[in-house]
C-alpha cells in the first residue's frame, strides 16, 4: 500500500536548522509530487510548499520563502524538508503528503499523508 | 486569520445530519478552484475525505458528501456516528497568494 514514513521528533534551538525526511513506498516515486504541511500545537493546517519529484521544480509558501528548501533523493524514494533560522513559532508537527491534481490545476489535493514529525524549537 | 472561513465548531446527535461550510472569495473558491476536505481524528494525521469538490476516495463512506457553489463549499455528513468526532478542514488554491490554502478547521462533536 502507498505509505509515507517520516523521521522522528527533533528539538532545536532558535536560529538552528532542521531537516525532516519522508520515505515513500508502494508507488513509483517520480510519478507524484510531495507537499509539506505543518500544524502548530492546537492550531490549523498551514501549507508550506511542494516539489515535483520528476523534475525537482519547487513552489514555496510566500511566508516561508527563503527559509525552506524541499529536495528529494530518487535513489531512496525519500523527500526532505529543511527549515532554517528556526524560531519558537516554528514549533509544529510537520507532515509530508503526496499531492494530486486535476490536469495542470494548482488546486492540489493531498493523499496520503505521513504520520507527522514534531519539531520543537526551544532555548 | 485563514483565507478560507469555517465555523469553529458544529455538533449533532448520532444519526443526524450536519453540514460544515467553507467560505472563500473571488481569488480562490470563486475563481473556480477545486475544494478538498480532510478529516483529522485526535492525535493523527489528516485523511483525505473529499477531493475535487464532491469526489470520495475509495474507502470513504457515502455518508460524507461535498458540494460547491459560488465562493463557498460545504461538507455534509449524514447518519452521524461517534467515530466521526474529529476536526475537518477545507482546502483550495488562492491565485492572489499563489499558495494552497486551508480553512481554520471545524471541530465536530457528536453529542
Amino acid at each position: 500500500q502507498v505509505q509515507l514514513v517520516q523521521s522522528g521528533a527533533d528539538v532545536k534551538k532558535p536560529g538552528a536548522s532542521v531537516k525532516v525526511s519522508c520515505k515513500a513506498s508502494g508507488y513509483t516515486f517520480k510519478d507524484y509530487g510531495i507537499s509539506w504541511v505543518r500544524q502548530a500545537p492546537g492550531q490549523g493546517l498551514e501549507w508550506m510548499g511542494w516539489i515535483n519529484v520528476y523534475n525537482a521544480n519547487t513552489n514555496y509558501a510566500q511566508k516561508l520563502q527563503g527559509r525552506v528548501t524541499l529536495t528529494t533523493d530518487t535513489s531512496t524514494s525519500t523527500a526532505y524538508m529543511e527549515l532554517r533560522r528556526l524560531r519558537s513559532d516554528d514549533t509544529a508537527v510537520y507532515y509530508c503528503a503526496r499531492f494530486h491534481s486535476r490536469g495542470y490545476s494548482p488546486a492540489h489535493w493531498f493523499d496520503p499523508w505521513g504520520q507527522g514529525t514534531l519539531v520543537t524549537v526551544s532555548s | 486569520q485563514s483565507v478560507l472561513t469555517q465555523p469553529p465548531s458544529v455538533s449533532g446527535a448520532p444519526g443526524q445530519r450536519v453540514t460544515i461550510s467553507c467560505t472563500g472569495s473571488s481569488s480562490n473558491i470563486g475563481a473556480g478552484y477545486d475544494v478538498h476536505w480532510y478529516q483529522q481524528l485526535p492525535g493523527t494525521a489528516p485523511k483525505l475525505l473529499i477531493y475535487g469538490n464532491s469526489n470520495r476516495p475509495s474507502g470513504v463512506p457515502d455518508r460524507f458528501s461535498g458540494s460547491k457553489s459560488g465562493t463557498s463549499a460545504s461538507l455534509a455528513i449524514t447518519g452521524l456516528q461517534t467515530e466521526d468526532e474529529a476536526d475537518y478542514y477545507c482546502q483550495s488554491y488562492d491565485s492572489s497568494l499563489s499558495d494552497s490554502v486551508f480553512g481554520g478547521g471545524t471541530r465536530l462533536t457528536v453529542l
